[in-house]
């Protein structure tokens, strides 16, 4: 089993709609999440953490269910300029500053 | 004013050549890594480096020597490249060891490796 895993998508929709991509990740002592976005050729950046609680950056949503080791991200209203691959990290045990990273799922918004 | 630079940014080589691809950050942070994105785009840690110490070494061939001459520079070199080398390489830096939740890893560009 993958330590990280996503649906790779794609996933095609109209500008306006909201899309979800999940993700399940296999170390249950892990410690931090993130999603990062990488566009097409270019280098991964940081998109947001995803804390326990839960958490909103303007039109995305980060949820996170420790139970089920499972993290989400929640797109509204969906922009042209949402299209590109959207990486699930999770940061290892406490004493490690390893990111592992998904494959990522990638996403098409077309107009 | 770039945060993490790598150079070259394109890599085009023989098998069995060495070759070196160079990072640099000057954002003041203290840890450093290099990543391999393969062709299904699965990006994977090689090395970490914090204050010159390497501090994560995953299960690469010791054909990959990083080598960090203060820490603002990581560097990588490869020997005797294969096929299988082929792959965009990125250097990364982040503001700790033991990033807290919060703590970011900023990326380079990254380097586009081609082996014939």
């Amino acid at each position: 089993r993958k330590e990280v895993e996503q649906d790779p998508g794609p996933f095609n929709v109209p500008e306006g709609a909201t899309v979800a991509f999940n993700c399940t990740y296999s170390n249950s002592a892990s410690q931090s999440f993130f999603w990062y976005r990488q566009d097409c050729r270019k280098e991964p950046k940081l998109l947001m953490s995803v804390y326990s609680s839960g958490n909103e950056d303007g039109r995305f949503t980060a949820q996170l269910n420790r139970a089920s080791q499972y993290i989400s991200l929640l797109i509204r209203d969906s922009k042209l300029s949402d299209s590109a691959t959207y990486l699930c990290v999770v940061r290892g045990d406490y004493n490690t500053d390893k990111l592992i990273f998904g494959t990522g799922t990638r996403l098409q918004v077309f107009p | 004013d770039t945060a993490v630079s790598q150079t070259p940014k394109y890599l085009v080589t023989q098998m069995g050549n060495d070759k070196s691809i160079k990072c640099e950050q000057n954002l003041g942070h203290d840890t450093m890594y290099w990543y391999k994105q393969d062709s299904k785009k699965f990006l994977k840690i090689m090395f970490s480096y914090n204050n010159k110490e390497l501090i994560i070494n995953e299960t690469v061939p010791n054909r990959f020597s990083p080598k960090s001459p203060d820490k603002a520079h990581l560097n990588l070199h490869i020997n005797s490249l294969e096929l299988g080398d082929s792959a965009v390489y990125f250097c990364a830096s982040s503001p700790h060891l033991l990033a807290g939740e919060a703590d970011e890893q900023f990326f380079g560009p990254g380097t586009r490796l081609t082996v014939l």
